[in-house]
C-alpha cells in the first residue's frame, strides 16, 4: 500500500514531442504528489507538485493530470527538449509525513 | 542561497576505515535528511532531523552514524562498511519536516567502499 509505480522505465522523445510518465498509487491517505528531476551527478529537485483536490496543475511547458478516482497521475512535458534529458521521479507522500514515497523513476532522453 | 553543500564529493574507503560526510545549509531550514541512492533506483530516506533532534531512522544499519551539530550542518560518521554500501549519499533540508516542505537536495558524496 506504501508502493507508488511509476512507467515506463525509460523513454525517448524526439525534440518538439510530447513527453508522458505514468505514475500509480495504493494508498488513498496520500494528500501530496510531487514530481522530481535529477540531472547526472546531482540531487533530485523539485518540478511540480499536486495535491489531489485538483484533476491538473501546469507550470510552463510541465503538466500534472490527476485522477483521484484511478489512483493516478501522469506527467506531461510539452515541446520535449534536450535539456530535459533527465531521470524523473514520481512521488506521493501524507502531509504530517516527514518521508516521501518514490516511484521507480523514469530516465528521458530527448533525442535532438 | 538555496544551496545545499555536501563534502567530499568523492571518497573510496576501504572496509575498516572510518570516515565523515559533510552536509551544510545556510537556509535557515530546521529539517534535515540522509538519502541512499544506488544507481538507476530513486533515492531511499535513512535518518531525518528535525529541529536538530533525530525524529527518524529507517533502520538503517549501527554502521552509519547521523549526527547534527547545528541547524546548518548535517555530518553522516562511517564505520565498518560493506561493499553493498557503495552508493550516492544525499543530503536534503526543507523548512520544516512536514513533507508539503520542498526538499532541497545537495549534489551528493559517491561512496565506493572496497
Amino acid at each position: 500500500q506504501q508502493q507508488v509505480k511509476q512507467s515506463p522505465q525509460s523513454l525517448i522523445v524526439q525534440k518538439g514531442g510530447i513527453s508522458i510518465i505514468n505514475c500509480a498509487y495504493e494508498n488513498t491517505a496520500f494528500d501530496y504528489f510531487p514530481w522530481y528531476q535529477q540531472f547526472p551527478g546531482k540531487g533530485p529537485a523539485l518540478l511540480i507538485a499536486i495535491r489531489p483536490d485538483v484533476s491538473e496543475k501546469k507550470e510552463g511547458r510541465f503538466t500534472i493530470s490527476f485522477n483521484k478516482s484511478a489512483k493516478q497521475f501522469s506527467l506531461h512535458i510539452m515541446d520535449s527538449q534536450p535539456g530535459d534529458s533527465a531521470t524523473y521521479f514520481c512521488a506521493a507522500t501524507y502531509s504530517s509525513a516527514s518521508k516521501i514515497i518514490f516511484g521507480s523513476g523514469t530516465r528521458l532522453s530527448i533525442r535532438p | 542561497d538555496t544551496e545545499v553543500t555536501q563534502t567530499p564529493k568523492h571518497l573510496v574507503m576501504g572496509m575498516t576505515n572510518k570516515k565523515s560526510l559533510k552536509c551544510e545549509q545556510h537556509m535557515g531550514h530546521r529539517a534535515m535528511y540522509w538519502y541512499k541512492q544506488k544507481a538507476k533506483k530513486p533515492p531511499e530516506l535513512m535518518f531525518v532531523y528535525s529541529y536538530e533532534k533525530l525524529s527518524i531512522n529507517e533502520s538503517v544499519p549501527s554502521r552509519f552514524s547521523p549526527e547534527c551539530p547545528n541547524s546548518s550542518l548535517l555530518n553522516l560518521h562511517l564505520h565498518a562498511l560493506q561493499p553493498e554500501d557503495s552508493a550516492l549519499y544525499l543530503c536534503a533540508s526543507s523548512q520544516g519536516p512536514n513533507s508539503y516542505n520542498e526538499q532541497f537536495f545537495g549534489p551528493g558524496t559517491r561512496l565506493t567502499v572496497l
